[in-house]
């Protein structure tokens, strides 16, 4: 069973960075196509994918939101971190982590999200 | 980046009724190399993380319920309810898993 929770601070402040901890169990990331992948979403707007990282470490990124964000593994704690640099009131919602099926490239496993407020 | 444009924004349906919901993909995500549609669909209920219902265009995930289907290609492409059920209330977002762009969402409610 795939399990995916995210976790990181729920208040930001403006220009600060974020940085969110996706721990997960029921899959490696050592190898292959299976990726984690970070997908926000603004309160009461739309789903917006943020980056993806692969097993065989190859990384993936939002072309809007590419030179702010920096998302690395440590497989050895079956971790995804994700950072955003520079971080604006916009950026206030909640975040996911999820499970990237091999070959499909769907989001087939979700965490429950966690929300991050930036605010002074 | 593919632009992912959904119709309606919302749409009420009596219990029982077929649902209709379009997505439009501003460039192609079919690729001739494996013969795939790279579209998916996802449900959100209020409080909850997406659901995965369908990808490549048309292949059910497993556990979803057979009153959802997808189809379409190229750039065209719906998800139907057949009959809906109180429990399919919901709002549905397409996704072009190629480069992960979302469409802006579906509202379902009863009528």
């Amino acid at each position: 069973q795939i399990t995916l929770k995210e976790s990181g601070p729920t208040l930001v402040k403006p220009t600060h960075t974020l940085t969110l901890t996706c721990s997960f169990s029921g899959f490696s990331l050592r190898t292959g196509g299976v990726g984690v992948g970070w997908i926000r979403q603004p309160p009461g707007k739309a789903l917006e994918w943020l980056a993806l990282i692969y097993g065989n470490d190859d990384e993936r990124y939002s072309p809007s939101l590419k030179n702010r964000l920096t998302i690395t593994k440590d497989t050895s704690k079956n971790q995804v971190v994700l950072t955003m640099t520079n971080m604006d009131a916009v950026d206030t919602g909640t975040y996911y982590c999820a499970h990237s099926r091999d070959v499909v490239e769907v989001f087939d496993s979700w965490g429950q999200g966690t929300p991050v407020s930036v605010s002074s | 980046d593919i632009v992912m444009t959904q119709s309606p924004d919302s749409l009420a349906v009596s219990l029982g009724e077929r649902a209709t919901i379009n997505c439009k993909s501003s460039q192609s995500v079919f690729y001739s190399s494996n013969n795939k549609n790279y579209l998916s669909w996802y449900q959100q209920k209020p409080g909850q993380p997406p659901k995965l219902l369908i990808y490549w265009a048309s292949t059910r995930e497993s556990g979803v319920p057979d009153r959802f289907s997808g189809s379409g290609s190229g750039t065209d492409f719906t998800l139907t309810i057949s009959s809906l059920q109180a429990e399919d209330v919901a709002v549905y977002y397409c996704q072009q898993h190629w480069t992960w762009t979302f469409g802006q969402g579906t509202k379902v409610e009863i009528k």
